[in-house]
């Protein structure tokens, strides 16, 4: 059964700390690692990586994706409130044909204090 | 709003009756999926439609669940016979497959969910 695991479970930091939010996972197919951030509604997309070694950024966000040692990271520097959310990992595979399924880890729960 | 739309957003209903949500996808978009998500959780896969045909189903999915995507629009899930454990927020997402062979993105739409609360 495919997995993802996230940690730390929640995080508290002040405005302008940096975090590092972790995710492994074992998973049969790999096709994508994706990263969500979840305020009180539905997740909203933040990155999708496919290759190993390559970060993707936006703004002050930045992740990375290590396909060897099966693990990402997601950055986050000069954090603000308005970060405090749960960030999704999850990872794409392959369930037989063209069937593809996102398997969700647990979330990381950022608090970000003033 | 061409986003991802969800009906109703909170639903109440008290234990044995039968629920219906309903989704609507981006108009362009020809992959639909239904999530559950709980507190603490993060959302777990449940059934997913390429246009109508129904291609997989999680074994999450109990024969109290049925999904159907009649003509590759908008889907509906049905629960019968509530039960308290089916309390969660049920989130449907929607993705783009260019061709079945060679699908080049799916990253996945959310709606805003809808709340179900069993009493």
């Amino acid at each position: 059964e495919d997995k993802v695991v996230q940690s730390p479970l929640s995080l508290v930091v002040h405005e302008g700390d940096t975090v590092t939010l972790n995710c492994s996972y074992e998973v049969t197919n790999f096709r994508s690692l994706l990263w969500y951030k979840q305020e009180k509604k539905a997740p909203t997309f933040l990155f999708m990586l496919t290759s190993s070694g390559i970060e993707k950024k936006s703004g002050r966000l930045s992740s990375i994706l290590d396909k060897k040692e099966l693990f990402s990271i997601l950055n986050i520097t000069a954090t603000q409130t308005g970060d405090s959310a749960i960030y999704l990992c999850a990872v794409e595979a392959n369930s037989g044909g063209s069937n593809y399924k996102l398997t969700f880890g647990k979330g990381t729960l950022l608090t970000v204090n003033p | 709003d061409t986003g991802v739309s969800q009906d109703p957003r909170h639903k109440i209903t008290k234990r044995g009756q039968n629920v219906t949500f309903r989704c609507d996808p981006i108009s362009e978009h020809n992959r639909l999926y239904w999530y559950r998500q709980t507190l603490g959780q993060g959302p777990e896969f449940l059934t997913y439609f390429q246009n109508e045909a129904q291609l997989e189903k999680s074994r999450l999915l109990s024969d109290r669940f049925s999904a159907e995507r009649p003509k590759g629009s908008f889907s509906t899930l049905e629960i019968q016979r509530t039960e308290q454990g089916d309390s969660a927020m049920y989130l449907c997402a929607s993705s783009l497959a260019r061709d079945a062979q060679r699908v080049l993105t799916n990253e996945q739409f959310f709606g805003p969910g809808t709340r179900l609360t069993v009493l």
